[in-house]
């Protein structure tokens, strides 16, 4: 497509349940990006792939997030038993050389 | 670590004023500076960009010179129109080995232009 695509764009999640985010990165891009950005805040970078390769989770706040990137394509971040905390909007970015390219975010409100 | 501090919005003007949001910076290297906006309903867009000191980004009327000195990237505009009414993101890049083009950002700056 002719940018980051992600869905769904809306999640309503009850407390305990786990969800699973999905990226679309722009065809060719080797560089993804995951994001938490809170209501009124800036983005906080959560995890890096390059390629398939997981080269930095150092974000993820804690081990109920999991991301992966099997095939070097498409992403998906996981959160499992779902906390009123991690109600935010996930933020995927793709890059090739530098420059970001941010999709629109899919908004998680955890109930 | 890396960190990034914009001027607390939100920030209200009337259409054709002068605008500035100030960013400062902390970073151990040599980062990249970065500022973007979201526009309602949007994704996060680059709005323009500085890699190393003295150089200025500029893009659609905007300005933001990267000021080593003062560890600041303050953006400016000399005439808002309605239409830049948007949420401002500066952001800083220090590219390492296993963080490509990982981006640290300020919390953001909503500006409110009125006509």
């Amino acid at each position: 497509g002719a940018g980051v695509s992600q869905s769904p764009r809306y999640k309503v999640a009850k407390r305990g349940q786990d969800v699973a985010l999905r990226c679309d990165p722009i065809s060719g891009h080797v560089s993804l990006f995951w994001y938490q950005q809170a209501l009124g805040q800036g983005p906080e970078f959560l995890t890096y792939f390059q390629n398939e390769a997981q080269l930095d989770k150092s974000g993820l706040p804690s081990d109920r997030f999991f991301a992966e990137r099997p095939e070097g394509s498409v992403s998906t971040l996981k959160i499992q038993r779902t906390q009123q905390e991690d109600s935010a909007v996930y933020l995927c970015a793709s890059s090739l050389e530098g420059e970001l390219f941010f999709g629109e975010g899919s908004r998680l409100t955890v109930l | 670590g890396d960190s990034v501090t914009q001027m607390e919005g939100p920030v209200t003007l009337s259409e054709e004023a002068f605008l500035t949001i100030n960013c400062t910076y902390t970073a151990t290297g040599y980062p990249s500076l970065f500022w973007y906006v979201q526009y309602p309903g949007e994704g996060l867009q680059l709005l323009l960009k500085a890699t190393k000191a003295d150089d200025k980004g500029s893009n659609k009327g905007f300005e933001a010179t990267y000021r080593k000195e003062t560890t600041s990237f303050h953006l400016e505009k000399g005439s808002v129109q309605v239409s830049d009414s948007a949420v401002y993101f500066c952001a800083l890049s220090d590219r390492g080995e296993t963080s490509g083009s990982r981006l640290t950002f300020g919390e953001g700056t909503q500006l409110t232009v009125n006509p």
